[in-house]
């Protein structure tokens, strides 16, 4: 079973720079979220989604943007990359009421 | 905002010691507090959870306490092992509210031999 999936590992941006992150799931998980995680601050969310098509506004969703057109996929766009932004990214999935998935993390440096 | 306020920030144990992590929340309407453990390179895996209908649980080494009053929660690791060296987050959500956590900030444990 892969679970939660995230690519790439790593990536190093200028300011500027957009990009999309990229988070699958093979569980058939209603649930997908993602979080960034700070020296310090713990994890955060962002942008949360309950199902296809549906997505909302976590604690800190300035700068990032996200879609859910299937179940399997939720992809993290950042529009204009700042260094503010650098942070590790982790991608969720759920059931509803159950525990969270997470995967293995993005690392990413903005420069 | 910390909504959910977790000390201390580092802990070193001795191997075969106990080790406390504490954590507060605010938000009298959360009623499922989970323990998340983390290793290097990794994502966090749930270890542990309670939910305040309970003042206790236990799994293996691992024990939630909790007290609804007080709005605390604390993790107890028992026998702290070398491969217990981790962080660990603890969380906060309310049921109905899309499985959205509230995280602590961490504790990073270390349990030397």
């Amino acid at each position: 079973n892969a679970g939660v999936t995230q690519t790439p590992k790593f990536q190093v941006l200028k300011t500027g720079q957009s990009m999309t992150l990229q988070c699958a799931q093979d569980m058939n998980h209603e649930y997908m979220s993602w979080y960034r995680q700070d020296p310090g601050m713990g994890l955060r969310l962002i942008h949360y989604s309950v199902g296809a098509g549906i997505t909302d506004q976590g604690e800190v969703p300035n700068g990032y943007n996200v879609s859910r057109s299937t179940t399997e996929d939720f992809p993290l766009r950042l529009l204009s990359a700042a260094p503010s932004q650098t942070s590790v990214y982790f991608c969720a999935s759920s059931l509803p009421n159950s525990p969270l998935h997470f995967g293995n993390g993005t690392r990413l440096t903005v420069t | 905002q910390q909504q959910v306020k977790q000390s201390p920030q580092s802990l070193i144990v001795q191997k075969g010691g106990i080790s406390i992590i504490n954590c507060a929340y605010e938000n009298t309407a959360f009623d499922y507090f989970p323990w998340y453990q983390q290793f290097p390179g990794k994502g966090p895996a749930l270890l542990i959870a309670i939910r305040p209908d309970v003042s206790e649980k236990k799994e293996g080494r691992f024990t939630i306490s909790f007290n609804k009053s007080a709005k605390q929660f604390s993790l107890h690791i028992m026998d702290s092992q070398p491969g217990d060296s981790a962080t660990y987050f603890c969380a906060a959500s309310k049921t109905g509210g899309g499985n959205k956590l509230t995280f602590g900030t961490g504790t990073q444990l270390k349990v030397e031999l």
